[in-house]
Parts: structure tokens; C-alpha cells; sequence
């Protein structure tokens, strides 16, 4: 029974075009992450929610909208993909604000 | 300023000889640490955390780390190393009052038969 799934686990789409990636846990964690992992392994937080409010919002690029419509949900939407949004996207929750964090598998996106 | 810093982006040792990998950090408060493992095209996952009291933590797959507040180090050893500890090996710092975590850079460790 998989902890953190995220869908798809393969992405490749076209500059320009609105994708999201999808996110689950079911360990009944309260906090959940967005990290962006670049080809040099480098990892970026991106957002987390505590309790379905924002709670870290990094200086990202405002087309990337993260949505949890529950606790067990954080979606991320990216609109008009560019090139440099090609990378690993991780999800992740834990317990309480950076606690210990269980990943999902990872989703590859590649833009094209 | 919070932040961690991993010594060596890339680490070889041979198998069955000891794995050390360094881990420093900055921080005004008490921070937890934590050591986490990607292995390829896979997430991560824990390896072993400290949060308060025991400085010397043990973790999954035989690997420990010891908090050194003086130094403001987390190193994560082994003492023999498995073709199977082939991986990226992160560690993190949680200031947990601030609302802020870190990730180190990686360290990407081979195994050498």
C-alpha cells in the first residue's frame, strides 16, 4: 500500500501547454510538500501546506498554482511550460511542519 | 542565516570499507537534522533523524550519525560499505520555529567492488 503516490510518473509535453501533477498520501499526515529536484540532483522546496493552508511559498514562478483540496491531496499546476520546467517534481507529507518527510516516487517532467 | 552544508558532491570507497560522509550546518536555535537516501529514479527516503537528546543516532542499513554542536556537524558513517549503499545522500536541517528547512547539495556515493 503505497504511502505518497503522485500521477503521472512520466510527463512530456510541449512548450506553452498547462499540465498538473497529483499527489496522495494516506499515512493521515497533516503537511504536505512540492520539492523540484534539477538534473544536478540539486532539491528546491516549493510549497507546503499545514492543515490545507499554505504555509511556504518559495519564490517560484507564479504559473506554478498549488491546490490541496484535503489533507490527503496537493495537486501542482504549472501553466505555460517552459523549457527549464523540465525536472523531477517530489511529493511529500509529514506529521507536523518539517518533521520527519515521507517522498513520493517522483514525477519526470520533460518540456519539449 | 540557516543553511547545511554537505563536503563532497562525489564520494568512492571501496566495499567493506568505511563510509563517511559530512554533513555541516548553521543555525541560531537547535535545529533537528536529518540524513536522507535516493536511490536511482526513486524518492527519498529517511535514513535517521535527531531531534533532541542521544547525539549518537543509529539508522536503517546500519548507518549512524552524531550530532557535534561545537563543530555544528551531523556526519553520517558506516563502518563497512554494501554495493547496495550505491546512492545520493542528503541532509537536511528543520528550524522548525521559522517554518524553514533545508537541503544540503547531495553527496553521490560509489561503491567500488
Amino acid at each position: 500500500d503505497t504511502a505518497v503516490s503522485q500521477t503521472p510518473k512520466y510527463l512530456v509535453t510541449q512548450m506553452g501547454n498547462d499540465k498538473s501533477i497529483k499527489c496522495e498520501q494516506n499515512l493521515g499526515h497533516d503537511t504536505m510538500y512540492w520539492y523540484k529536484q534539477d538534473s544536478k540532483k540539486f532539491l528546491k522546496i516549493m510549497f507546503s501546506y499545514n492543515n490545507k493552508e499554505l504555509i511556504i511559498n518559495e519564490t517560484v514562478p507564479n504559473r506554478f498554482s498549488p491546490k490541496s483540496p484535503d489533507k490527503a491531496h496537493l495537486n501542482l499546476h504549472i501553466n505555460s511550460l517552459e523549457l527549464g520546467d523540465s525536472a523531477v517534481y517530489f511529493c511529500a507529507s509529514s506529521h507536523q511542519p518539517f518533521w520527519e518527510q515521507f517522498f513520493g516516487p517522483g514525477t519526470r517532467l520533460t518540456v519539449l | 542565516a540557516q543553511s547545511v552544508t554537505q563536503l563532497g558532491s562525489h564520494v568512492s570507497v571501496s566495499e567493506g570499507a568505511l563510509v563517511l560522509l559530512r554533513c555541516n550546518y548553521s543555525s541560531s536555535v537547535p535545529p533537528y537534522l536529518f540524513w536522507y537516501v535516493q536511490y536511482p529514479n526513486q524518492g527519498l527516503q529517511l535514513l535517521l533523524k535527531y531531534t533532541t537528546g542521544a547525539t549518537l543516532v543509529k539508522g536503517i542499513n546500519g548507518f549512524e550519525a552524531e550530532f557535534k554542536k561545537s563543530e555544528t556537524s551531523f556526519h553520517l558513517t558506516k563502518p563497512s560499505a554494501h554495493m547496495s549503499d550505491a546512492a545520493e545522500y542528503f541532509c537536511a536541517v528543520s528550524i522548525r520555529a521559522g517554518n524553514q528547512f533545508y537541503f544540503g547539495t547531495g553527496t553521490s556515493l560509489t561503491v567500488i567492488p
